[in-house]
């Protein structure tokens, strides 16, 4: 079966550094995405990983190894803004996104 | 209209009613989707449409049908509404050839 799995909560503090590992088993491998989702709100996208390595955007860096599964979203700075859901999706051989049930980071002064 | 929109918000249904949700979007994607978020569960795919005129099943389509007879429209529709259906539902959609997905705000669905 396909499977993500991502921790269920983390807690970090204002200007500290925090990383949300996911790890994944599916049905081939099309991409890894990164998705922010405020309390009652929609997902955003964050980021998208296809090739090994580390792609940075600002505050925000993701990581990907395809060898291991293995992707981690990586805040810095952290703001009180960022308290959210951080979702982990890989995109399947069919082209469809299988999600995780989602981080919630809780930011603390 | 800016982007990907959804009616109602939020809906409070009987049981054994039918019910449709709207989505519609301006960015003339070709790809549209349907999700349930449900606590504690991931978003799971319920149906899809690669382009308008067709249309897919996703991971838990039971109980549910899509139509997509133009570009901007994508509604999804519960013929006979069950208790299990209470969730939130977001719309997607994604140009072609492009990854990202853009959700739409949601509908809070409650099925008594």
């Amino acid at each position: 079966g396909q499977n993500i799995d991502q921790p269920t909560e983390m807690t970090a503090t204002e200007g500290a550094i925090v990383q949300i590992n996911c790890t994944y088993q599916t049905s081939g491998f099309n991409g890894l995405f990164w998705y922010q989702q405020h309390a009652g709100e929609a997902p955003t996208f964050l980021s998208y990983n296809v090739l090994d390595g580390l792609e940075e955007k600002g505050r925000f860096s993701s990581f990907l190894s395809r060898s291991k599964g293995y992707s981690y979203l990586l805040l810095k700075e952290l703001q009180m803004k960022d308290s959210a859901s951080y979702l982990c999706a890989v995109r399947d051989s069919n082209y469809q996104l299988i999600w995780g049930a989602g981080t919630k980071l809780i930011i603390k002064p | 209209i800016a982007g990907i929109t959804q009616a109602p918000t939020s809906q409070i249904l009987a049981a054994g009613r039918r019910m449709t949700l709207r989505c519609t979007q301006d960015m003339r994607h070709n790809a549209m989707y349907w999700y349930r978020q449900d606590l504690g569960l991931g978003l799971r795919l319920i149906h899809y449409s690669n382009t308008a005129g067709t249309t897919g099943k996703g991971e838990v389509p039971d109980g549910y049908s899509v139509s997509r007879a133009n570009t901007d429209d994508f509604p999804l529709t519960l013929a006979s509404a069950v208790p299990s259906q209470t969730s939130v539902y977001f719309c997607a959609s994604s140009a072609k050839g492009f990854n990202e997905q853009f959700f739409g705000p949601g509908t809070r669905l409650t099925v008594l």
